[in-house]
Order: C-alpha cells, then sequence, then structure tokens
C-alpha cells in the first residue's frame, strides 16, 4: 500500500525553526518528484515547494522563499521540509504529496493525512 | 505568478442533480498542466482530474474535466452523497503551482 506519514509538526513560537519529515512506503520513492502543500486553519490550500526525483530540482512559494529548504534523502525513504524564521502566517496543516512523475512539473496523486505547524507566542 | 479563479465559491444542489465548477486562469495555462482535487471534511486532498480532462486512477466517470487556455471545468453528471466537498483546481506547468480558492458543493 501506498503511504504517506508526517511527522515533526507542532507549537513554534515566532522567528523559531521545524523539521517537517515525510516517510514514504509502499512505491519507487526515488522516481517520484515530492511536494508540501499547507492548509491554514478554515482556509484554502497553498502550494509550498516540490523537489525532482532526485533532488537537483527544487521550486518554492514566494512566501517562503529563502526560510524554507525541501530535501529528501532517498535512502531513507524520507522528504523534508527545513523551516527557519517561522512567522504566525506560517501556521497551518502541512500535507506531504507525491508528484506522479519524475520531474515537478506533475500533479499530486497520493497525499498524507498531514501535521499540524502552530507558530504563537 | 498565475492567478486560478474558481465560481462560484458555493454551489447548492441535490444528489443526482449535475454540478459544473469553473476555474479561470490569469494567463494562459497548457492543459497538461490542470489537475482538480476534492477534499472532503477532515481528510486531505484527492487528486480527480490531471491533464485537464484524464481521471486519476480509481475516480468514477460521472466526473469530467475540460476545457483550454484560461477556462477550465469539472462536471460531475450526477452527484453522489459523497460528492459534497470542497474542490480545488491547480496549475502546475509554472512556478509557482498555485490553486484556487476552492468551491464549496453543499447539499441543497
Amino acid at each position: 500500500e501506498v503511504q504517506l506519514l508526517e511527522s515533526g509538526g507542532g507549537l513554534v513560537q515566532p522567528g523559531g525553526s521545524l523539521r517537517l519529515s515525510c516517510g514514504a512506503s509502499g512505491f519507487n520513492f526515488l522516481v517520484k518528484g515530492m511536494n508540501w502543500v499547507r492548509q491554514a486553519p478554515g482556509k484554502g490550500l497553498e502550494w509550498v515547494s516540490a523537489i525532482s526525483g532526485s533532488g537537483t530540482s527544487t521550486t518554492y512559494a514566494d512566501s517562503v522563499k529563502g526560510r524554507f529548504t525541501i530535501s529528501r534523502d532517498n535512502s531513507k525513504n524520507t522528504l523534508y521540509l527545513q523551516m527557519n524564521s517561522l512567522r504566525a502566517e506560517d501556521t497551518a496543516i502541512y500535507f506531504c504529496a507525491r508528484l506522479s512523475g519524475f520531474y515537478i512539473e506533475e500533479p499530486s496523486d497520493v497525499w498524507g493525512q498531514g501535521t499540524l505547524v502552530s507558530v504563537s507566542s | 505568478e498565475i492567478v486560478l479563479t474558481q465560481s462560484p465559491g458555493t454551489l447548492s444542489l441535490s444528489p443526482g442533480e449535475r454540478a459544473t465548477l469553473s476555474c479561470r486562469a490569469s494567463q494562459s495555462v497548457s492543459s497538461r498542466y490542470l489537475a482538480w482535487y476534492q477534499q472532503r471534511l477532515g481528510q486531505a486532498p484527492r487528486l480527480l482530474i490531471y491533464g485537464a480532462s484524464s481521471r486519476a486512477t480509481g475516480i468514477p466517470d460521472r466526473f469530467s474535466g475540460s476545457g483550454s487556455g484560461t477556462d477550465f471545468t469539472l462536471t460531475i453528471s450526477r452527484l453522489e452523497p459523497e460528492d459534497f466537498a470542497v474542490y480545488y483546481c491547480q496549475q502546475y506547468g509554472s512556478s509557482p503551482y498555485t490553486f484556487g480558492r476552492g468551491t464549496k458543493l453543499e447539499i441543497k
């Protein structure tokens, strides 16, 4: 069964850092691009960042560029999102999602259940 | 950045009726790079349509997508109770890969 399991969410103060992880199972991780999508409480979906299967190609939303870093460890079947300089507006459920192909210009065909990040003093 | 405008914001229909949801882009989007997702309350999104008109694996044929350029449509031919949810369009051809703000499909 194809599964994505996010972890690492929690409560953090403004200006703080957090690293999210997404463990993948049930498919060949290194041939699939991956991305992060977030959803603020009661709001719509916001795309955050994407990475190709090899990890050599990445892209970010303007709202997180320079503060967040996406990466992956294909030996561990794990996707990461390093979040620095966190702001209240980063509060959201963060979904890890698999892209349907190797590259980043692909739709998200498998989604995790999400992990909640709350930024508050 | 490509802005996607979905309409209507809320659509009230009854089971068995036909639903037509619109997604309009601020600039042309290749149809290869337009997707639709369904999100039920408390759940993660689910891919319905990719490439503007191709159904994802396991999606019933009552869901169909169409359109090109700046105007795209998701049609649900006969609504089932489980179809009442929020629907999002997304373009993934030009970074940032933006979503629309969603259409809430509610029971009338």
